[in-house]
């Protein structure tokens, strides 16, 4: 079984720290992907990497950076957290040729 | 621009009672069109991937079909542990997926 994995399921972080949240697949996928979900608003794109230290812009990256190091772990950087950067965050990975993405259990971040 | 909607946006079942999901994409150059189903507060889990229009997938009560314009998801006999967010995705050039924006699905027993 494919298997994504988020350090976190619930985080509270205070305005204006820095926030890290890690995914990590155990696949050997080359894409991995970090979507913000909202009610009303859906899945959007914040970042995607395609390869090791390789990365695009999604729909939404303001605020976000990201980082891939090592082709199983993908990391969503808020540099200064706000509060409407409160959200659900999710983490996908999938192989070549639009695959299949499979995605982690989210993580519920809430900013006060 | 790719976009993919879908109807209803929610829909309430008797158990037993079958129906049918729909949903419709402009996608350039789809590569592939996946369902997945989202239980509240958790990430999507992966139902099906069609890439031809024609093909049909089953799972369960479930069977996904794929037109050149819509893909429908069909639940026959539904049970109330198929209530959820269904929700599907078109593949596209480049890597990325376009979602819609979930049908929100309820069976009461």
């Amino acid at each position: 079984d494919v298997k994504v994995t988020q350090s976190s399921r619930y985080l509270v972080k205070r305005t204006g720290e820095k926030v890290f949240l890690e995914c990590v697949q155990d696949m050997d996928h080359e894409n991995m992907f970090w979507y913000r979900q909202d009610p009303g608003l859906g899945l959007r794109l914040i970042y995607f990497s395609y390869d090791v230290k390789m990365k695009e812009k999604g729909d939404i990256p303001e605020g976000y950076s990201v980082s891939r190091e090592k082709k199983e772990r993908f990391s969503l950087i808020l540099e200064s957290a706000s509060t409407n950067q409160t959200s659900m965050y999710l983490c996908a990975s999938n192989g070549p040729f639009n695959t299949e993405a499979f995605f982690g259990q989210g993580t519920r971040l809430t900013v006060v | 621009e790719d976009q993919v909607t879908q109807s209803p946006e929610a829909l309430r079942l008797q158990e037993g009672e079958s129906s049918s999901l729909n949903c419709s994409y402009t996608v350039s150059g789809l590569r592939g069109l996946f369902w997945y189903r989202q239980d509240p507060g958790k990430g999507p889990e992966f139902l099906f991937t069609l890439y031809s229009a024609g093909e049909e997938k089953e799972k369960e009560r479930l069977k996904a079909t794929l037109t050149k314009k819509e893909s429908f998801l069909h639940i026959t006999a539904p049970k109330p542990e198929d209530s959820a967010t269904y929700l599907c995705a078109g593949g596209g050039y480049g890597q990325n997926f376009v979602f819609g924006p979930g049908t929100r699905l309820s069976v009461l027993p």
